[in-house]
């Protein structure tokens, strides 16, 4: 079983649509979650830190799930430009470098 | 000037050829990092270094070597390059996140086609 595992999609939605993806992780004392972002053939960027209780971010809202041990992204009012790759990653606790752990990533095209 | 510099951005090359990539950054990060991206994986590390003195193997560093020219710049090697070493390659710095983790700062990447 892979460490971090996502749908690779891809999730084809209509603008204005929500949609969601979710990771999972294998690691229960895994202890930092994040969403990058990648837009075909460039760099990843951080998209934002997952946070125990939920967080938000504009039209971004990531959770965490500990029991089941995944991540979920909501995007909300879907734009053309959030077309994107969006990377899981995930720390586990190692207790020395804490490395990170990336997923495959789930493609989203959002189209008109 | 972007971040996170990566050279070249392309490369394509012959199996047994040695190829060094290079990356600097004005992040003025400690904290630098390879790691390589295929189709359908995840990114997988190559090696990363904590400062000038201080170089780590990470999960594939077999065929790999860098070399931490000073804090600035980071260098990987191709020793002797094989075909399934072509990939996307991603230079990235971090600085840690107080809330635990690090958030990396990529560099815009290396495609290298090894032929």
């Amino acid at each position: 079983r892979k460490e971090v595992e996502q749908d690779p999609g891809p999730f084809n939605v209509p603008e204005g649509a929500t949609v969601a993806f979710n990771c999972t992780y294998s690691n229960s004392a895994s202890q930092s979650f994040f969403w990058y972002r990648q837009d075909c053939r460039k760099e990843p960027k951080l998209l934002m830190s997952v946070y125990s209780s939920g967080n938000e971010d504009g039209r971004f809202t990531a959770q965490l799930n500990r029991a089941s041990q995944y991540i979920s992204l909501l995007i909300r009012d879907s734009k053309l430009s959030d077309s994107a790759t969006y990377l899981c990653v995930v720390i586990p606790f190692s207790g020395g470098y804490n490395k990170l752990i990336f997923g495959a990533g789930t493609r989203l095209a959002v189209h008109p | 000037d972007a971040d996170v510099t990566q050279t070249p951005r392309n490369r394509i090359t012959k199996t047994g050829k040695r190829i060094m990539l290079e990356c600097s950054q004005t992040k003025g990060h400690d904290r630098m990092y390879w790691y390589r991206q295929d189709p359908g994986l995840g990114l997988r590390l190559i090696y990363y270094s904590f400062d000038v003195k201080d170089i780590n193997k990470g999960e594939i560093s077999d065929g790999y070597s860098v070399s931490r020219q000073a804090q600035a710049k980071f260098s990987l090697s191709l020793e002797s390059a094989i075909p399934n070493q072509t990939a996307l390659y991603f230079c990235a710095t971090s600085d840690s996140d107080r809330a635990g983790g690090e958030k990396l700062f990529f560099g815009s990447g290396t495609q290298l086609s090894v032929l």
